[in-house]
């Protein structure tokens, strides 16, 4: 069974990055064909997809955030990593880890206040 | 990008009443992409339904799944107490994968 577990700060500065890890268990991050996903979900509303990696290291990003993206994959770790720069207030929300449409982690609260 | 809306916004139904749920795309969505999502408060979206009519395993056969092109729909046959929650459908057959805004579905 596949699980997913984000990592990483609860709390960013303005102006900061965000730096997430998301932790692949129970089946290979190398494995082929997969779209590893980051999902975000700003308190109260709606999901926001926010781009994806293939284990090929191949990344497709939402356009809204492009500018500020960055996914990347370790495959030596088997995990899979985001970082958002010069965040906002507008960027708390809670981020989700996915394969695909199937699995997901349980999501991490980020905070970005002083 | 494709615009998903999702109606309507609320639903307000009885246990062991029918719920139908819609899903619209701005425009076809790719190789039948569009999967269903349950989320329950404090929860991460749940799978319900894949590649438009394909139940996730261990969900119940009261859900079902419909549609093509740009028009999707999620039924749940007879609604259980556990089935009042927040439904999303997804595209994901073209970048950037979308989601729609949402479907509360509350009890009457």
């Amino acid at each position: 069974q596949v699980q997913l577990q984000e990592s990483g700060p609860g709390l960013v500065e303005p102006s900061q990055t965000l730096s997430l890890t998301c932790i692949v268990s129970g089946g290979s991050i190398s494995s082929g064909g997969y779209y590893w996903s980051w999902i975000r979900q700003h308190p109260g509303k709606g999901l926001e997809w926010i781009g994806y990696i293939q284990y090929s290291g191949s990344t497709y990003y939402n356009p809204s955030l492009k500018s500020r993206v960055t996914i990347s994959v370790d495959t030596s770790k088997n995990h899979f990593s985001l970082k958002l720069s010069s965040v906002t207030a507008a960027d708390t929300a809670v981020y989700y880890c996915a394969r695909g449409v199937l699995y997901w982690g349980r999501g991490t609260l980020v905070t970005v206040s002083s | 990008e494709i615009v998903l809306t999702q109606s309507p916004g609320t639903l307000s139904l009885s246990p062991g009443e029918r719920a139908t749920l819609s899903c619209r795309a701005s425009q076809s969505v790719s190789s039948s992409y569009l999967a269903w999502y349950q989320q329950r408060p404090g929860q991460a979206p749940r799978l319900l339904i894949y590649g438009v009519s394909g139940r996730a395993t261990g969900v119940p056969d009261r859900f079902s799944g419909s549609g093509s092109g740009t028009d999707f729909t999620l039924t749940i046959s007879r609604l259980e107490p556990e089935d009042f929650a927040v439904y999303y459908c997804q595209q994901y057959g073209s970048s950037p994968y979308t989601f729609g805004q949402g479907t509360k579905l509350e009890i009457k």
